[in-house]
């Protein structure tokens, strides 16, 4: 069936370092991959999407490619703001039909300043 | 666009009573709503699938008598904890569906006394 593994955090960086955010998945057919971002008490926030292979996804810094080969989808950025502290969700929607997500179990990121 | 409101963005009612939570599509039309349950600091959850005028479909070990959904119009989808209990004190998230993307509301705290 279809998942996606995410990398266990939490991760912590100091402002201006480099982040990677590490997320496979196994699924049948060419699912659509996204990242999500959720600020403490807050609902998710869809921060990037690809749809196919070898597209790249970016938004406020933050890039992600479709990577069917290694079927990854990591998240990076290149210099990281304490307002970047939240927790990122990796999912791919299943192509059965439903619109539903499978998601990662989510990695908490903290920037120290 | 595709803005997703939830009302109330936090409630608390006492053992044995009814909560109603809303979830509306502000800018879009969804015929297809989702709700999540999200416990502290763990992932999503997807109770049910919301879709427009037919019965919500249930994930496997969610009660449908006590999480009731309608899915009245295009965009709005209602959530109701009947007879709730302290155990279903959670963090609820709608989305709407649209384009093959799942849009977040910012969520309801639903605690029960």
């Amino acid at each position: 069936g279809n998942s996606v593994t995410q990398m266990e955090g939490p991760v912590t960086l100091s402002e201006e370092a480099f982040l990677t955010i590490n997320c496979t998945y196994t699924a049948t057919g060419y699912p659509s991959l996204f990242w999500y971002v959720q600020y403490p008490g807050e609902g998710l926030q869809l921060l990037l999407k690809a749809t196919k292979a070898d597209d790249k996804g970016s938004n406020k810094g933050f890039e992600a490619t479709y990577r069917k080969e290694t079927t990854s989808f990591h998240l990076e950025k290149g210099s990281v703001q304490v307002s970047d502290s939240a927790v990122y969700f990796c999912a791919l929607s299943a192509t059965s039909g439903t619109y539903k997500y499978i998601f990662g179990t989510g990695t908490r990121l903290k920037v120290l300043a | 666009g595709a803005v997703v409101s939830q009302h109330p963005s936090w409630v608390i009612c006492k053992s044995g009573t009814s909560v109603k939570i809303e979830c509306r599509s502000l800018d879009f039309q969804a015929t297809t709503m989702f709700w999540y349950r999200q416990f502290p600091k763990q992932s999503l959850m997807l109770m049910a699938t919301s879709n427009e005028g037919s019965k919500a479909t249930y994930e496997q070990g969610v009660e449908k008598d006590k999480f009731l959904i309608n899915h009245a119009s295009l965009t709005l989808s209602t959530l109701t904890v009947t007879s709730a209990h302290p155990e279903d004190s959670s963090f609820y998230i709608c989305s709407a569906y649209s384009k093959d993307t799942q849009y977040f509301g910012p969520g309801t705290r639903l605690t029960v006394l």
